[in-house]
């Protein structure tokens, strides 16, 4: 069965700070694997995501994340994080059976202070 | 741009109430999902369908159900609204071609009293 888990629910930053969103998944079929962001009062949307090939992914706002296959993590930095960077991001992995369903952390929100 | 639209942001029913979310989608996608949003609880699925008429239950079906009877809109009903319904919904749509991304809709708050 597959799961994941963000192991921080808050993450308080100073501005122009770097950042790192932790992400470990668990999963017992092919990994495909997603960061979404939420700004208040809105739907997700999609940062990056990793389908094969570089473990590094850019996405989009200076974001990237790094696909560790032996630590089974996808964890999602910003060198210099901005006040408009303020928002909950969710990590989630593909399930198996098709239809790209997706299973969702919990969510980390990002607070970034000036 | 792929658009995902929910008929209302905002909605405050009571307790025993008939409710109707809809979601409508402009992509032509064959796949649509209904999920709820809980602090701390992270998004989990309610339904999804992947063609008109077709569905299946997610990880928390209880209390709901949803109805496809075009291509392009998606409803959940809730047939009697309860207090611990309250909560953000959202709905997404995704291609079937491909391990590709969800595109979410920007969410019902539905508070139930």
């Amino acid at each position: 069965a597959q799961s994941v888990t963000q192991l921080d629910s808050q993450v308080p930053v100073f501005e122009e700070a770097p950042v790192e969103l932790r992400c470990n998944y668990s999963s017992s079929v092919s990994v495909y694997l997603f960061w979404y962001v939420q700004y208040p009062n809105q739907g997700l949307q999609l940062l990056l995501k990793y389908l094969s090939g570089s473990t590094l992914v850019k996405g989009i706002n200076g974001f990237e994340a790094e696909f560790n296959k032996s630590q089974t993590s996808f964890h999602l930095r910003k060198p210099s994080v901005h006040i408009s960077d303020t928002a909950e991001y969710f990590c989630a992995v593909r399930r198996g059976g098709g239809y790209n369903k997706l299973i969702f952390g919990a969510g980390t929100r990002l607070a970034v202070h000036p | 741009d792929v658009k995902v639209t929910q008929s209302s942001r905002y909605l405050v029913k009571r307790t025993g109430e008939k409710v109707f979310l809809e979601c409508v989608q402009d992509m032509d996608h064959e796949n649509m999902f209904w999920y709820r949003q809980d602090p701390g609880l992270g998004l989990r699925l309610i339904y999804f369908s992947y063609d008109v008429k077709m569905k299946e239950k997610g990880d928390i079906p209880e209390g709901y159900s949803v109805s496809r009877e075009k291509k392009e809109r998606f409803s959940l009903i809730l047939e009697s609204a309860s207090t611990n319904q309250t909560s953000m919904y959202l709905c997404a749509s995704s291609t079937n071609r491909g391990p590709y991304e969800q595109y979410f809709g920007p969410g019902t708050r539905l508070t139930v009293t």
